[in-house]
């Protein structure tokens, strides 16, 4: 059974750019979740996606984007990136349904300067 | 929105010794995780509750969802230098997304 897997490991962009994140589910799982994580602090909620479609919003602005892909793989789009954007970008993939145990990739490093 | 208060936010512990650590929330809750974080690292789950008053144990770990669901409490025995990280619970509502929670986090320092 494969994990989930995140790419890149690590970015540096500088603000205003964009950045594309991905994130290769669990197998056999079909939602995808994804969080931020800034320094010294618990992941807080993006966005969730579910076959394809997106299943939920956090607190996050229309910068925020993704996709989720027919394989169930899915990337995080984020546009005009702002220095506070910089932090830890974890993917959690889930069978869905009643339990959804997420289960959480190595995550992407993001440093906006 | 939801919030969780967990504490304590830091513990220094002898090894040997049995650690415990809670969580709690205006919030009911349907399911309550335990997940541990190394430096660097994604969060690791460590145990998942789905019931009210369900009592789950994971080796030397062992948590309990609490009866008014908005509560939930993690023990760890024995400790041992490994169990070093950041430990968070995590709570999730019913509903179209199941989106999680995050308490903000226990350090936990294990001392030889």
């Amino acid at each position: 059974e494969t994990g989930v897997t995140q790419s890149p490991t690590h970015l540096i962009k500088t603000r205003g750019q964009q950045v594309t994140l991905r994130c290769s589910s669990q197998s056999g799982h079909n939602t995808v979740s994804w969080y931020q994580q800034a320094l010294g602090q618990g992941p807080q909620f993006i966005f969730q996606y579910y076959r394809e479609e997106e299943n939920g919003r956090g607190n996050f602005p229309p910068r925020f984007s993704g996709l989720q892909f027919p394989n169930y793989s899915s990337e995080l789009n984020v546009n005009a990136l702002e220095l506070d954007d910089s932090a830890l970008y974890l993917c959690a993939s889930s069978l869905g349904g009643t339990t959804d145990t997420q289960y959480f990739g190595p995550g992407t490093r993001l440093t906006v300067l | 929105g939801q919030q969780l208060n967990q504490s304590p936010q830091s513990m220094f512990i002898q090894e040997g010794e049995d650690v415990s650590m809670n969580c709690t929330s205006s919030s009911i809750f349907n399911t309550w995780l335990w997940y541990k974080q190394d430096p660097g690292e994604g969060p690791v789950l460590l145990i998942a509750l789905y019931k009210a008053g369900e009592l789950t144990s994971n080796g030397r770990l062992t948590a309990q969802f609490g009866i008014t669901r908005k509560d939930s409490f993690l023990n760890i025995s024995a400790s041992i230098p490994s169990d070093v990280g950041i430990y968070f619970c995590a709570g999730q509502l019913a509903g179209s997304a199941r989106q999680l929670t995050f308490g903000s986090g226990t350090q936990l320092t294990v001392l030889p």
